[in-house]
């Protein structure tokens, strides 16, 4: 089976911290995501990357940013982490080249800033 | 982008078929129709995808309608698994990298009854 797999399913981090959200799939995906689900928000796109070492900005970047400098790794960094960064951290792949192709998505982080 | 309206919620009883509605009324020629689901506690898992066909696969039934405007997931015989949030999510397909990313709604969230 193909897989996304993040680094960890739960975190704890302190105020001001900087915080390492790891992604990695087995797919050979071009096409890398992280997206934040809150209740009532749904999921709202962070960062997305389409080839090694390319970034594009979704919906809501700030305060955070990204590093890929593999194909398979995708990571969203918080530079300095804030209470409302709390949230369901996901990260999904998918092929660049099949652009109707379906997503797969990690299990997700649930991150908690105290 | 274009947009989705789908109910808030839905219920169904186990064994039952459950038509899960979506509207898109302003899709575009090159819109792809997506439907994703979200179990509790895990990421969002791809159900189906279409542009102007129905479509089957193992998990569910695609049903457009013929100006485009709606469409319907089918599932034939819904389970106590089949709870989740549904997604109808269009994808353009006819630009560059940007275009593949996913914009989620708020979904249906499927309640199924023993």
């Amino acid at each position: 089976d193909v897989k996304v797999t993040q680094s960890s399913r739960y975190l704890v981090k302190r105020t001001g911290e900087k915080v390492f959200l790891e992604c990695v799939q087995d797919m050979d995906h071009e096409n890398m995501f992280w997206y934040r689900q809150d209740p009532g928000l749904g999921l709202r796109l962070i960062y997305f990357s389409y080839d090694v070492k390319m970034k594009e900005k979704g919906d809501i970047p700030e305060g955070y940013s990204v590093s890929r400098e593999k194909k398979e790794r995708f990571s969203l960094i918080l530079e300095s982490a804030s209470t409302n960064q709390t949230s369901m951290y996901l990260c999904a792949s998918s092929l660049y080249s099949r652009a109707n192709y379906g997503y797969t998505f990690g299990s997700g982080t649930r991150l908690t800033v105290v | 982008d274009a947009k989705t309206t789908q109910p808030n919620s839905m219920e169904s009883n186990e064994e039952e078929p459950v038509h899960l509605p979506c509207n898109h009324s302003t899709i575009s020629g090159t819109d792809y129709i997506h439907w994703y689901r979200q179990l509790p506690s895990q990421g969002p898992e791809y159900v189906i995808h279409g542009l102007t066909s129905n479509v089957n696969n193992r998990m569910a039934s695609l049903a457009i309608a013929e100006d485009r405007k709606s469409s319907t997931l089918i599932l034939h015989r819904a389970t106590l698994r089949d709870a989740a949030v549904y997604y109808c999510i269009l994808r353009d397909v006819s630009g560059g990298g940007s275009n593949y990313k996913l914009t989620f709604g708020k979904g249906t969230l499927l309640t199924v009854n023993p």
